[in-house]
Order: C-alpha cells, then structure tokens, then sequence
C-alpha cells in the first residue's frame, strides 16, 4: 500500500487560510469516508485535528477543517496562526483493512 | 483523562526480538480498539497494526512490512496492549507509539517509545 501524496511543504502568513491536500486512490480516500488528519510537533506525538473527513473532535478550533472530493482529501486552516506552525499527516482506511498515512506536510507560518 | 504510557524500547541487534508494552486509563480499556504507529528518524508516520476489542473478535491486522514478523497482543485485566516483534530489521528503526482506535481514526497517543535496530 502506497502512501498518500501530500505537499512537502506550505506556508501562509498569519491570518489567512491554507490548505493541505491529499491524494489517494479510490481503494482508500476515495472508497471510503475514514480520512484523518494529524498535526505533531518536533519531538511530540500526533494530535487529532479532524476524523471521518470532516469532523472535529472535542477541543480542536473550529479553523480546522476537513473535506474530501473524490480520491484527494483536504485540511484548510483559516485564520493562521503561530502556534499552527507544524507537521500535518493525512491517514485513510485502505480496502485491504490497513490503514495507510500521507507524506506529512511542513506548515510554515511566515 | 486518557493516557498512554508505551516502554520496552531500546537497542536491540537485526534478528532478534523485542516487546512493547503500552499502559492504558482513563478510558474502558476492554471495549477500545487499539493501533500502534511509528515513526523512523524524520520520516512521516507509518500504520503498524490495530487490535479490535475481545468483544469484536480481538483478531488484528498488520501492514505489509511488518506481518509474520510482529504480533499486537492485549490483556484487559492489566489495562495493557502489547507489540510483540520479532526479527528485527534495521528498517524497523523507529519512535513506536500505541494510539486508541475510534471511528477510523486514532484519537489519543501515547509518547512513543524508541527502538534502534542496529549491529
């Protein structure tokens, strides 16, 4: 199973929006409505941001959100902010019952 | 409030083996689904296994590059999962973290813990 393709990198400047994508095939982001995305900071374990394409858990800024169209998922961050500056990794269920993770994106904050 | 404490990493040579154990509150430990996800020396995140709860079967899947070589393992009455992993590659140098399983998605992780394979 192939990872996702994310961006290596992206960047805004505080107070607008990005957003990172995420290509899969129709086996995993396409096929079925269990993407994820992850934000992680150097030497820190992975946070939840959003799960089952668009929701947000409890506690994560209504700034994050998800979508998905087709084989490409997405996570648009509005109104930037310091403290977004991070890695962000997309994860899908796979048709073979794994789970497959993107690239990973470096979000820079200008 | 939910915490997962992984140990059982260190230095171990290819070939041999080595087991993780990841320490579970704060949530009904019995009825959760659990993964472990790791992490090589700056590269992205890579799905290991998930373990489905007792109720559900308790049966696991492995990704490709790790099957027949790891087994996810769980005791409920410890509060406990468990990675057992065998032959070791230097390939499977990484931060391991074990992560509860929940609606596709793994919502809480623990810290990681580092496993170098390396002669």
């Amino acid at each position: 199973q192939s990872a996702l393709t994310q961006p290596a990198s992206v960047s805004g400047s505080p107070g607008q929006s990005i957003t990172i994508s995420c290509t899969g095939t129709s086996s995993d982001v396409g096929g079925y409505n269990y993407v994820s995305w992850y934000k992680q900071h150097p030497g820190k374990a992975p946070q939840l941001m959003t799960y089952a394409v668009s929701n947000r858990p409890s506690g994560i800024s209504n700034r994050f959100s998800g979508s998905k169209s087709g084989n490409t998922a997405s996570l648009t961050i509005s109104g930037l902010q310091a403290e977004d500056e991070a890695d962000y990794y997309c994860s899908s269920f796979t048709s073979s019952t794994t789970w497959v993770f993107g690239g990973g994106t470096k979000l820079t904050v200008l | 409030e939910v915490q997962l404490v992984e140990s059982g990493g260190g230095l171990v040579k290819p070939g041999e083996s080595l087991r993780l154990s990841c320490a579970a509150s704060g949530f009904t430990f019995s009825n959760a689904y659990m993964s472990w996800v790791r992490q090589a020396p700056g590269k992205g995140l890579e799905w290991v296994g998930r373990i489905k709860s007792k109720t559900d079967g308790g049966t696991a899947d492995y990704a490709a590059p790790v099957k027949d070589r790891f087994t996810i393992s769980r005791d409920d009455s410890k509060n406990t999962l468990y990675l057992q992993m065998n032959s070791l590659k230097t390939e499977d140098t990484a931060v391991y973290y074990c992560a509860t399983h929940r609606s596709g998605s793994f919502d809480y992780w623990g810290q990681g813990t580092l496993v170098i394979v390396s002669s």
